[in-house]
């Protein structure tokens, strides 16, 4: 079955260092998200990208974050300067809104970022 | 703005059947997700509601009231796997989630 891969799957950082992380979303999906989950905690939505562009971003995806989709298949978040709290679980989503339920979602399994 | 609301904690035995509520104030609205989280893992889909009433998936139920800007998932058979995080996500431009029921299932 299809599934959305993630890594690293766990990575521990500096604060002020820079870290990227990858995401290879369903092949046929065109829809593209990063949300976050602070231990014990919601999942919060970052972003969402369509088209080779952001469609929808929170208020906490500010300057220090950026998306990019490198190539055909990765889908990538960088963190610029990372902060103490950055440090959460950041899940990769992708849907296929023509041809699936509106609302559905697949995640991946997450990378933890620990920021020190 | 969007909100959320959801009990933070639901406790049910073994074989039962409970209900997780969840209202929600948005601008837009396309529908109702709800996911379930097992902890260390990621969110799974569960369900979607787009109009007013109920959707059936086995063992799992959810059902929405937009007049009331209100759904609930129900979960009937508890077994012990359930054990689990629900989130109840609704959709306009984005797709956003609640705070997340834990449900606790007691032997």
């Amino acid at each position: 079955e299809p599934e959305v891969t993630q890594t690293p799957s766990h990575q521990v950082t500096q604060m002020g260092q820079e870290v990227i992380l990858r995401c290879v979303p369903i092949s046929n999906h065109l829809y593209f998200y990063w949300y976050r989950q602070i231990l014990g905690q919601k999942v919060e939505f970052l972003v969402s990208f369509y088209n080779n562009e952001i469609s929808e971003k929170s208020e906490i995806f500010d300057d220090q974050f950026s998306v990019e989709r490198p190539d055909g298949s990765n889908f990538t978040l960088k963190i610029r300067s990372t902060k103490l709290e950055d440090s959460a679980m950041y899940f990769c989503a992708s849907s296929d809104l023509a041809g699936g339920r509106l609302g559905e979602l697949f995640f991946g399994e997450g990378s933890r970022l620990t920021v020190l | 703005g969007q909100s959320l609301e959801q009990p933070s904690e639901v406790t049910a035995v073994e074989g039962a059947i409970v209900q997780i509520n969840c209202t929600y104030q948005t601008s837009g609205f396309y529908g109702l997700s709800w996911y379930q989280q097992h902890d260390g893992g990621a969110p799974t889909f569960l369900s979607y509601n787009a109009l007013d009433g109920l959707e059936e998936t086995g063992r799992f139920s959810s059902f929405l009231s937009r007049s009331d800007s209100y759904g609930y998932l129900l979960l009937q058979e508890l077994q012990m796997k359930d054990s689990a995080s629900y989130f109840c996500a609704v959709q306009d431009d984005k797709i956003i989630f609640g705070k997340g029921t834990r449900l606790h299932i007691l032997p």
